[in-house]
């Protein structure tokens, strides 16, 4: 299985900032997603980060409040930005290829204060 | 879209009890069904899964199990032991639809001594 890396593993923001949460893997993989995961809920997928071009967003995320970056098949980020209490989360970086499995970073614990 | 209910939300075992965790999905084009494990401050992590063409999968004390007629599979953990105590999600990924994963609810199950 993939080795995900993702910094900051947690960070307390002040409302109105913006945080980019970065996410590397060990080797080259075709898809890279980000979830968000609000406290005590179940994952809800943001966006899939597409490389060499923009992300696809979910129904409800917009690229103005997560933009995405995905340079390489290793590599991508995610932002967080003008950042309000409601978005204190964690936050889920996933990779995999077309029919295989789906392996998940430790995650990035947001609170914004 | 695809929709994935999970019961029940909380579950509490004895030690050396069997745990049984259900879940529906209403796509039928949905072909791959993860299951994950969620310790307190860690990201998910895969620990058993089923594909459409297989009815049944066994790793040593958990075994999941696939209807695809009802569209419902499950999760059974026996001789449970305390640090089988998480957060436990199902999922379910189509083929086609950007290898995106649709996650329910989660199930707290806790194995007491």
């Amino acid at each position: 299985s993939a080795v995900i890396s993702q910094k900051p593993s947690r960070d307390i923001c002040q409302r109105g900032t913006s945080l980019t949460i970065q996410c590397q893997v060990d080797s080259q993989v075709t898809m890279m997603f980000w979830y968000r995961q609000q406290p005590g809920q179940s994952l809800t997928l943001i966006a899939t980060a597409n490389q060499g071009s923009e992300a696809t967003y979910e129904s409800g995320f917009v690229i103005d409040k997560f933009p995405i970056s995905r340079p390489n098949l290793t590599f991508s980020t995610l932002t967080v930005s003008n950042m309000s209490p409601e978005d204190s989360s964690i936050y889920l970086c996933s990779v995999g290829s077309p029919n295989t499995e789906a392996f998940f970073g430790q995650g990035t614990r947001l609170t914004v204060v | 879209g695809e929709n994935v209910e999970q019961h029940p939300s909380t579950l509490s075992v004895q030690e050396g009890d069997s745990a049984v965790i259900k879940c529906t999905y209403s796509d039928s084009a949905s072909n791959y069904f993860p299951w994950y494990k969620q310790e307190l401050g860690k990201g998910p992590q895969l620990i058993i899964d089923i594909r459409s063409n297989v009815g049944e999968k066994k790793d040593q004390r958990i075994a999941v199990t696939l209807n695809k007629t009802a569209k419902h599979f499950s999760l059974h953990i026996t001789e449970t032991q305390p640090e089988d105590s998480a957060v436990y999600f199902c999922a379910a990924r189509a083929t086609g639809g950007g290898n995106k994963l649709t996650f329910g609810t989660g199930t707290q199950l806790k194995v007491e001594l």
